[in-house]
């Protein structure tokens, strides 16, 4: 398996432009995570998805920031409009949970994308 | 807000130490404790995950969990610089599959 797949790895934006994370989570897994990681403030669960049904988006940080994940294999982080404040890593992750495991499984995450807004 | 606090370090072990990490969280009804490894510029991966109280072994790691002390811990014994990562500690709650990380501890190994 090719692994959760983000696009792009890295985007550098100017203040007030639209930027759209992309993301592939592993096939089979039913669970999305969309984490933002800064040296303040660490890895920061934004929002997470169960069979492409948003479950939590407390850590969404305002109402700049919006995911959808329109299938099984597909979700994406927008902001809109960016500013500086915004420039994190964000990692996407997936996992599986299986019936007799329970919340148990191990989450995969991709490699990330590094994001610049000046 | 669950918390899960760790000591950010830097933590500085000489090769063929034993590195030991903690981690301490504020939920009681946590019941899945992970440790993940982050080198830098990478992605998390998870190597260890710890259910049960008591200690749970695999290769030269130890994870060790006291739920009634809210304490979970990594040793790592025969420390080798490849093990200089950040250690994020990683803790879920009762009926949830979503994960709250603590702030991470950067490990370096001295040749």
């Amino acid at each position: 398996d090719a692994g959760v797949i983000q696009s792009p790895r890295h985007e550098v934006t100017e203040m007030g432009q639209e930027v759209t994370l992309r993301c592939k989570p592993i096939s089979g897994h039913d669970y999305l995570f969309w984490y933002r990681q800064t040296m303040m403030r660490g890895l920061e669960l934004l929002i997470y998805f169960n069979n492409n049904v948003p479950i939590d988006d407390s850590g969404m940080p305002e109402d700049r920031f919006s995911a959808k994940m329109p299938n099984a294999s597909f979700s994406t982080l927008k902001i809109q409009p960016s500013e500086p404040r915004d420039s994190a890593v964000y990692f996407c992750a997936s996992s599986f949970t299986s019936s007799d495991r329970g919340f148990r499984e191990t989450q995969y995450f991709g490699p990330g994308t590094r994001l610049l807004v000046l | 807000q669950k918390e899960v606090e760790q000591n950010s370090g830097p933590l500085s072990v000489p090769e063929g130490a034993i590195a030991s990490l903690n981690c301490t969280y504020s939920d009681r009804v946590s019941q899945s404790f992970f440790w993940y490894r982050q080198y830098s510029g990478k992605s998390p991966e998870l190597i260890m995950s710890i259910y049960s109280n008591g200690d749970k072994e695999d290769g030269r790691f130890t994870a060790q969990l006291n739920k009634a002390s809210q304490y979970v811990s990594l040793l790592i014994r025969d420390s080798q610089p490849s093990d200089s990562a950040t250690y994020l500690c990683a803790v879920n709650g009762a009926g949830a599959n979503n994960l709250f990380f603590g702030t991470g501890t950067r490990l370096t190994v001295i040749p």
